[in-house]
């Protein structure tokens, strides 16, 4: 069965640092992707997506992530983060049929001055 | 961008009570929308899926009695909550998926910002 994992619950930084979210998937057949940030509160907003072509992909906020096919990995990252940063942020991959999103178990980000 | 607006964004209701919930659409249509719940620290489940013009796909385990899911334009799905109880109270999500004739933008979901039901 097709799976996400998000290795790391919580990411703590400080401000001005980078950070990378972790993201691994499975599966077999071809991979949609997507990274979305939760707000408090708030329904989910869509970062950036993987849905073929060029394996480095940038989103809103200042946010990528590099696709990689033999490590089967989606890894979010921002060079320097800010407070306003703070937030749950989900990886997701459809499924083999196209219809459902698979998210995984969320990751929080807690920017500290 | 595609929006999706969620009514209401609070509801407080007494035991044994029904819920509705929209979810709309506002600059696309939308032949499939999606409802989601979410535990308090915890990611998504999907739901139900809610498809214009037919009965909902409902996940396994979740009764479709209690959670009534209408879908009858292409921008507005209703579920309902029937009957609720203080075990119902959650978090609710609803994504609507771009309707286009291109296939990339088929499999984009797009979400409101949610419904907190508390129910007493």
């Amino acid at each position: 069965a097709q799976s996400v994992t998000q290795l790391d619950s919580q990411v703590p930084v400080f401000e001005e640092a980078p950070v990378e979210l972790r993201c691994n998937y499975s599966s077999s057949v071809s991979v949609y992707l997507f990274w979305y940030v939760q707000y408090p509160n708030q329904g989910l907003q869509l970062l950036l997506k993987y849905l073929s072509g060029s394996t480095l992909v940038k989103g809103i906020n200042g946010f990528e992530a590099e696709f990689n096919k033999s490590q089967t990995s989606f890894h979010l990252r921002k060079p320097s983060v800010h407070i306003s940063d703070t937030a749950e942020y989900f990886c997701a991959s459809l499924s083999g049929g196209y219809n459902k999103l698979i998210f995984g178990a969320g990751t929080r980000l807690a920017v500290h001055p | 961008g595609a929006v999706v607006s969620q009514h209401p964004s609070r509801v407080i209701c007494k035991s044994g009570t029904s819920v509705k919930i929209e979810c709309r659409s506002l600059d696309f249509q939308a032949t499939t929308m999606f409802w989601y719940r979410q535990f308090p620290k915890k990611s998504l489940m999907l739901m139900a899926t809610s498809n214009e013009g037919s009965k909902a796909t409902y996940e396994q385990g979740v009764e479709k009695d209690k959670f009534l899911i209408n879908h009858a334009s292409l921008t507005l799905s209703t579920l309902t909550v029937t009957s609720a109880h203080p075990e119902d109270s959650s978090f609710y999500i609803c994504s609507a998926r771009v309707l286009e004739p291109q296939r990339e933008a088929l499999n984009i979901q797009y979400f409101g910002a949610g419904t907190r039901l508390s129910v007493l």
